[in-house]
């Protein structure tokens, strides 16, 4: 299967302290991309690294992959109350097909 | 607001029932998905348009027909669906390069319940 599973499948955490999240895959990609959804939502974008890249930065969000183990990491540092949702990775194939494959996420939940 | 609408936001049909889910997005991007999104399950891709043409059809059942009369707008005709069809529909747009994938836009889907 191409889908990204995450793991684990449900994370609560104090506010302040750093959550990650893991994300593994079993094929060769162009690129991973980290989504995240509020509750009855649509996914919201959050990061995208290309299979060249081995770090990513965005705000308080980390993303690290690491294509030997087909396995990527999205860290959020200082979480928030507000950054309780689920979060989703999804891996996009090499050529031929503008395909995305979603896990089934990460619930995440950050009590204030 | 992420640039990608969907009507209505809430379904509740009979299983006789003809409805359509519509979806506009305003991002000006020429591809556009529609997914659906059960309990516990990954996210399904259902259809894919690029330029208007269809380029995927993931074996959804024919209960299912997707219109895409232009790059902006996409619709889900719905017929006959079965309880199991009760979802969140999903629709989303992206600019494709080369065939590759890169970010894509979300709606805040419909949420569909088959009575």
């Amino acid at each position: 299967s191409q889908q990204g599973e995450e793991d684990p499948q449900a994370l609560s955490i104090q506010e302040g302290e750093n959550a990650t999240m893991n994300c593994s895959y079993k094929t060769s990609i162009n690129n991973l991309q980290w989504y995240r959804q509020n509750s009855g939502r649509g996914l919201v974008h959050l990061i995208l690294i290309r299979s060249n890249e081995r770090e990513k930065h965005s705000g308080r969000l980390r993303v690290t992959l690491d294509t030997s183990k087909k396995s990527s990491s999205l860290l959020i540092t200082a979480s928030r109350a507000a950054d309780t949702a689920s979060y989703f990775c999804a891996t996009a194939g090499q050529t031929g097909a503008n395909n995305l494959f979603f896990g089934t996420g990460t619930r995440l939940t950050v009590i204030p | 607001e992420t640039g990608v609408t969907q009507t209505p936001r809430h379904l509740v049909m009979g299983m006789t029932n003809k409805k359509s889910l519509k979806c506009e997005q305003h991002l000006g991007h020429n591809a556009m998905y529609w997914y659906k999104q059960s309990a516990k399950k990954p996210l399904e891709l259902m259809f894919v348009y690029n330029f208007k043409e269809q380029t995927e059809n993931n074996s959804v059942p024919s209960r299912f027909s997707p219109e895409c009369p232009n790059s902006s707008h996409l619709f889900l005709h719905l017929h006959t669906l079965q309880p199991e069809d009760s979802a969140l529909y999903l629709c989303a747009s992206s600019q494709e390069r080369q065939g590759l994938s890169y970010e894509q836009y979300f709606g805040p889907g419909t949420r569909l319940t088959v009575t």
